[in-house]
């Protein structure tokens, strides 16, 4: 399967800056990669789909313009987090598509941003 | 539409228990399902996955089983060690598309 980096693993920042994440697909080109988060003690909820090229595709309720994502090769996607406030503090979580359509994704290790 | 339901947690067991977790699924078509673990402080690993009715999927000790007519995959071990202490998402792929639903997670915590 995909190797996949995920960049930073801890970050801390104050209300009203932005952060940028980082996920890597090591060794494989993905044209789409996936961004969740995951709220303490709760289950992964998909943020938005990632796509090489072109411009993301976000699932209900989350704010596009709060949740920038970038995917500008296919190795890289960004998400950006905008203007940041405590609520947005999360474990946000990325995911590249193997290879083999079938199974299931590799993860990376996730960020988790704390807003203060 | 797709849905994923797991057993409530939190889950403590002994060292050397059995273990089950129990999950039921809602979906159109035939999913693929999975079980990913999620260690304290990182990311999902898929541990073990299915993609038809009947099949098993199974590492490290675990299994479960994808069945069809009860809607199930339940996860199971024989024998949990400490370091099986973490949270198992049950999760699916529709089969017409690729995003997961994962379900809510179960706490799992062996002492020893």
């Amino acid at each position: 399967g995909a190797v996949v980096s995920q960049h930073p693993s801890r970050v801390i920042c104050k209300s009203g800056t932005s952060v940028k994440i980082e996920c890597r697909s090591l060794d494989f080109q993905a044209t789409t990669m996936f961004w969740y988060r995951q709220f303490p003690k709760q289950s992964l909820m998909l943020m938005a789909t990632s796509n090489e090229g072109s411009k993301a595709t976000y699932e209900q309720g989350v704010e596009k313009d709060k949740f920038l994502i970038n995917h500008a090769s296919l190795t890289l996607s960004t998400l950006t987090v905008t203007s940041a406030h405590p609520e947005d503090s999360s474990f946000y979580i990325c995911s590249v598509a193997g290879t083999d359509q079938l199974y299931g994704y590799t993860f990376g290790s996730g960020t988790r941003l704390t807003v203060v | 539409g797709n849905s994923v339901t797991q057993m409530e947690g939190p889950v403590t067991l002994s060292e050397e228990a059995f273990l089950t977790i129990n999950c039921t699924y809602t979906a159109t078509g035939y999913p693929s399902l999975f079980w990913y673990v999620q260690y304290p402080g990182e990311g999902l690993q898929l541990l073990l996955k299915a993609t038809k009715a009947d099949d098993k999927g199974s590492n490290k000790g675990f299994e479960a089983t994808y069945r069809k007519e009860t809607t199930s995959f339940h996860l199971e071990k024989g024998s949990v060690q400490v370091s099986d202490s973490a949270v198992y998402f049950c999760a699916l792929r529709p089969s017409d598309g690729q995003n997961f639903v994962f379900g809510p997670g179960t706490r799992l915590s062996v002492l020893p």
